[in-house]
């Protein structure tokens, strides 16, 4: 069973804070990503990543910045955290050799206040 | 870029059929997908077809009309544990890494 796990289920930030989001596969999948979800808005991607060392940006990638130094873990960054950025961080990943399919993260609801 | 529309919202009754649908651009096309999401938690994957038709999964079922660009999703036997959010995805113009997310059907199902 693959598992992708999120450091957090839960984070409250202040604003200006640096925030570290941090995802891990344990299914050795070569593809990861990370999307924010807002009611009204569904899931955006904001960057991924096709492989260790690689990334690309996403449809919202502003005020972010993505690492992945290993091939399991691919982190998110909010170099200075903002109140619009209060939202559900999910991350997925695939293996492009298996399937398209995504297996996402429990996700990690984000406050910013 | 790639649009995917989907309706907002539906509500249905337990032990009936309701089919949710799905309209995407078909340029480039690699495959369509629906995932169900139940509030508070992640998506997990329900279904992939590339090909023209309907592929049947026990009391779920999804149809694509690659012509159309269009795809549905029906449900049947409805229980209410099936309240939750539906999302169709499409390849992006990149292929189908990375997908383009709908917005999502909230399905309520009501005794």
């Amino acid at each position: 069973d693959v598992k992708v796990t999120q450091s957090s289920r839960y984070l409250v930030k202040r604003t200006g804070e640096k925030v570290f989001l941090e995802c891990v596969q344990d299914m050795d999948h070569e593809n990861m990503f990370w999307y924010r979800q807002d009611p009204g808005l569904g899931l955006r991607l904001i960057y991924f990543s096709y492989d260790v060392k690689m990334k690309e940006k996403g449809d919202i990638p502003e005020g972010y910045s993505v690492s992945r130094e290993k091939k399991e873990r691919f982190s998110l960054i909010l170099e200075s955290a903002s109140t619009n950025q209060t939202s559900m961080y999910l991350c997925a990943s695939l293996d492009r050799r298996q399937s398209y399919e995504q297996y996402f993260g429990p996700g990690t609801r984000l406050t910013v206040t | 870029g790639q649009n995917i529309d989907q309706p907002t919202e539906m509500t249905a009754t337990e032990g009936a059929i309701v089919q949710i649908n799905c309209t995407y651009q078909t340029s480039g096309f690699n495959g369509l997908f629906w995932y169900q999401q139940h509030a508070g938690e992640a998506p997990t994957f329900l279904s992939y077809n590339v090909l023209d038709g309907l592929e049947e999964k026990g009391r779920f079922s999804s149809f694509l009309s690659r012509s159309k660009g269009y795809s549905y999703l029906l449900l049947k036997e409805l229980q209410m544990k099936d309240s939750a959010s539906y999302l169709c995805a499409g390849p992006s113009e990149k292929g189908n890494t990375p997908l383009v997310f709908g917005k999502g059907t909230r399905l309520s199902v009501i005794a």
